[in-house]
């Protein structure tokens, strides 16, 4: 089956400092991949997203991703925290299989991104 | 700008109680998605529908139905409120698998 992983559920980082979540998928066929933001008391925003195009994606707020095939990873970096990037972050994958797209997304279990002043 | 509405944003209900969760989104898509979220499980699919009176269940239906009369709206009902309901209610829409997923701000469901 495929599906998704985020390591560290929780991640702390000082103001201007850098951002790296990291998110690896399993998938045989390359799939379609996301990073959404929830901001507290909020539902899910799209930051950016990987459809194969270009590799390295970039999306609202500062905040890029980086397709790596040979790693199976999509890690999602900022290169300067603001306080305003507290929130939870999700990565998802959009499961292919050899019929085409499933219409369907996995989402990872989250991490919780901190900022400290 | 586009929009996912929710019917409640907070819930409280009574174990064995008839419940429902309504959803509209004004963006003529296709797809719409029930998710349940929970600390450290992330966002499970309950169901979802791509058309009109169609249905798919997800990850996670037990206990759950859905209802999709309108193109605009998708209903999620859970027949017999129990505790282990008890959760954030997502709901979302989309067109395709390579379109943004649109969500709604979420319904806390609390089942006493």
């Amino acid at each position: 089956a495929q599906s998704v992983t985020q390591l560290g559920s929780h991640v702390s980082v000082s103001e201007g400092a850098l951002v790296l979540l990291r998110c690896n998928y399993s998938s045989s066929v390359p799939p379609y991949l996301f990073w959404y933001v929830q901001y507290p008391n909020q539902g899910l925003q799209l930051l950016l997203k990987y459809t194969s195009a270009a590799t390295l994606v970039k999306g609202i707020n500062g905040f890029e991703a980086e397709f790596k095939k040979s790693e199976t990873s999509f890690h999602l970096t900022k290169p300067s925290a603001h306080m305003r990037d507290a929130a939870e972050y999700f990565c998802a994958v959009s499961p292919m299989n050899y019929g085409g797209a499933t219409n369907k997304l996995i989402f990872g279990t989250g991490t919780l991104l901190a900022v400290q002043p | 700008d586009v929009k996912v509405t929710q019917s409640s944003r907070y819930l409280v209900k009574r174990t064995g109680e008839k419940v429902f969760l309504e959803c509209v989104q004004d963006m003529d898509h296709e797809n719409m998605f029930w998710y349940r979220q929970d600390p450290g499980l992330g966002l499970r699919l309950i169901y979802f529908s791509y058309d009109v009176k169609m249905k798919e269940k997800g990850d996670i239906p037990e206990g759950y139905s859905v209802s999709r009369e309108k193109k605009e709206r998708f209903s999620l009902i859970l027949e017999s409120a129990s505790t282990n309901q008890t959760s954030m209610y997502l709901c979302a829409s989309g067109e395709d698998s390579t379109d943004t997923q649109y969500f709604g701000p979420g319904t806390r469901l609390t089942v006493l």
